[in-house]
């Protein structure tokens, strides 16, 4: 089955400076690569999603690339504001009817 | 908000009782996922049901059962409750129609065990 490795487990960064978590999937059929946002209480929120037949997509201040021969993505969150602080999870999909696998997450504090 | 609603929000019970979890997905999804999250621990999946009908299980013990009602809102059972158990439980419904699993959580159920 598939696996996602999560790195870092934590991250800090000053306000304004840009943060970087990336992942690795082990299955070169998953082609569908969302990222999730937790904040403290509150449950996932989907921020942004690539799939497999795209290399980069961007969303305002957040961008995720993807880079199949190697089997990794990552998301970059450019200045940073310190309501970017929670938890950040990545997840790969296989085709057909089967679950999300999400890695172990990045706890992201932003320092004002 | 993501349109899932989950029932209670807290919950605190003792050591070998039964509990359910509620879950409502968005208007118009059919698939709801069950998923487990620890204390410092990433996303575990449990369950997945569509339009009333188990598709896959993930790590669910055998004292967990779901289902799926009629009006798609789900129910999680856990029963014989140790210790361990005690966790953030989430439900999340996928976008009906959509090419990708676009899931969407819910704010989830705290569950504590003493």
């Amino acid at each position: 089955g598939e696996n996602v490795e999560q790195h870092p487990s934590t991250l800090s960064v000053q306000e304004g400076d840009s943060a970087v978590i990336k992942c690795t999937y082990s299955d070169s059929a998953s082609n569908y690569f969302p990222w999730y946002k937790q904040e403290l209480g509150k449950g996932p929120q989907l921020i942004i999603d690539i799939r497999s037949n795209v290399g980069e997509k961007k969303d305002q201040r957040i961008a995720v690339t993807l880079n199949k021969t190697a089997k990794h993505f990552s998301l970059h969150i450019t200045e940073t504001q310190p309501e970017d602080s929670a938890v950040y999870f990545c997840a790969a999909h296989l085709p057909g009817n089967t679950p999300l696998v999400f890695g172990k997450g990045t706890r992201l504090s932003v320092i004002a | 908000d993501s349109g899932v609603t989950q029932t209670p929000k807290h919950l605190i019970t003792a050591t070998g009782q039964r509990v359910t979890l509620r879950c409502s997905p968005r208007s118009g999804d059919l698939s709801v996922y069950w998923y487990q999250q620890s204390l410092d621990q990433g996303l575990q999946f449990l369950i997945h049901y569509y339009n009333g009908e188990e598709r896959a299980k993930g790590n669910i013990l055998e004292r967990f059962s779901a289902q799926q009602f009629p009006d798609l809102h789900s129910e999680l059972n856990l029963s014989s409750l140790e210790l361990g158990d005690s966790a953030l439980y989430f439900c999340a419904s996928r976008k009906t129609g959509g090419s990708y699993n676009e899931q969407f959580f819910g704010p989830g159920t705290r569950l504590t065990v003493l």
